[in-house]
């Protein structure tokens, strides 16, 4: 079974900084990873998607990698705003194409101080 | 706007209640999706549509039905026989083909529901 692990739980960084979330999962046969972003009490917006052959996508001041073979991606953002405060979530798909059947990490709740 | 509408945001339940979430979408999408989220946690997934009448059970279907008579509308029941239904629940929805196209999955903005 699939099992999505996402680290710090939580970050509280001084505006400005540059900052490095982790996601980890077990099993490596996935489709794609995406990162999404959670305000509180809100639903979930997709960040960046990385298809399995890729190794990394960039949007704006986000650049997220994956490393297949190891079970890791990273969401890298940059120059860091209080307006990027929120939760930040990563899902696989699986390899198979039975619907969308997400597994989620819990999250890693981001907060940039002005 | 294209977008999905969950409602209501909030909700009550006593004990021994059916509620229904109710969760509508005008972007086309053939596929749908309930998910369940607990404080700090991330995204279970309770049932999810493929296609019009027809749904699969997810992770966590005990105590929840759902049914798929519409493209667009895709209801959630959580029945009595759910124990611990205190919880956010989100609806999404995606195209059919998601996983070919790498088209990404929308959200809604959520229901909370506490039983009282």
């Amino acid at each position: 079974k699939q099992e999505v692990t996402q680290i710090p739980a939580a970050l509280s960084v001084p505006e400005g900084e540059n900052l490095v979330l982790n996601c980890s999962f077990t099993d490596s046969a996935i489709y794609n990873l995406q990162w999404f972003r959670q305000d509180p009490g809100k639903g979930l917006t997709s960040l960046l998607l990385i298809q399995s052959s890729q190794r990394e996508q960039t949007s704006g001041r986000l650049n997220a990698s994956l490393d297949k073979s190891s079970g890791r991606s990273t969401l890298y953002i940059a120059a860091s705003q209080p307006g990027d405060s929120a939760t930040y979530l990563c899902a696989v798909r699986p390899r198979e194409t039975s619907g969308s059947r997400l597994t989620f990490g819990e999250g890693t709740q981001l907060t940039v101080n002005p | 706007d294209g977008g999905i509408t969950q409602s209501p945001k909030y909700l009550f339940r006593k004990e021994g209640q059916n509620v229904t979430l109710s969760c509508e979408q005008n972007l086309n999408h053939d596929a749908m999706y309930w998910y369940r989220q607990d404080p700090g946690q991330g995204l279970r997934l309770i049932y999810y549509s493929q296609i019009v009448n027809d749904f699969q059970k997810g992770d966590i279907a005990e105590g929840y039905s759902v049914s798929r008579e519409k493209k667009e509308s895709f209801p959630l029941t959580v029945t009595s026989a759910q124990k611990n239904p205190t919880a956010f629940y989100l609806c999404a929805s995606s195209p059919r083909w998601a996983v070919v196209s790498g088209n990404t999955i929308y959200f809604g903005e959520g229901s909370w529901l506490t039983v009282v």
